[in-house]
């Protein structure tokens, strides 16, 4: 079935080091699936962090981005220069539209703390 | 914005016990969904509904039961709650299906004694 892997947790990085949290995924089903990285900040729910839907591009928000590789089928979240208010909880996940499938499949999570 | 809320946010009960989450969505949104989040594991969707009176089975649904009352509320029911359902349990919305953006409540941290 389709899956998701990502970096296991937790990671901890120093305000201002760059950060990169790893996420493959094997879409045996979807051509094209969507992909995802959502957020999960310390006792909120999840939010949408950036969601790409094209193979080969590029989504960003707030500092972090996310690259599209098919080929490798890859979906990396990096940021340059993380803070503090960055601690949090990062999931990536796909979803297949074309098929109208509800689901999203959710890779386990992984925690970040930043230290200041 | 979106708005979806759970309650209670932290439940304490025992085996054999039963137990209802709430969730409630402002949204407008036609589809809800109830997931598990375990150590180790993504999230696991249980039950989902795209509308009132409809229930969809999800991938773990062994052990629960769910009901749509309205558009807006969701309930998650546990009849014979056993340890192995202690977790954390979120809601979602989302307006449609088909992997669109899914809203998250801010979960319920269930433990099953």
């Amino acid at each position: 079935g389709d899956s998701v892997t990502q970096t296991e947790g937790p990671v901890t990085v120093s305000e201002s080091e760059s950060l990169i949290i790893n996420c493959t995924y094997s879409a045996t089903s979807i051509a094209y699936p969507n992909l995802f990285w959502y957020v999960r900040y310390p006792g909120e729910g999840l939010q949408l962090l950036l969601k790409v839907i094209t193979a080969g591009q590029k989504g960003s928000s707030r500092g972090f981005e996310a690259t599209y590789n098919k080929e490798t089928t890859s979906f990396h979240l990096q940021k340059a220069s993380v803070q503090e208010s960055d601690s949090a909880v990062y999931y990536c996940a796909l979803g297949d539209p074309p098929s109208g499938s509800w689901q999203l499949i959710f890779g386990s999570g992984t925690q970040l703390t930043v230290m200041p | 914005e979106a708005a979806v809320t759970q309650s209670p946010r932290n439940k304490v009960t025992v085996t054999g016990g039963n137990v209802t989450l709430s969730c409630r969505q402002t949204n407008s949104h036609n589809y809800m969904y109830w997931y598990r989040q375990d150590t180790g594991h993504g999230l696991r969707l249980i039950h989902y509904s795209y509308g009132a009176g409809n229930l969809q089975i999800g991938d773990v649904p062994d052990g629960y039961k769910a009901t749509r009352t309205t558009q807006e509320d969701f309930f998650l029911l546990l009849e014979l709650a056993s340890p192995s359902q202690t977790s954390l349990y979120f809601c979602a919305s989302s307006e449609r299906g088909g992997a669109r953006e899914q809203y998250f409540g801010p979960g319920t941290r269930l433990t099953v004694l």
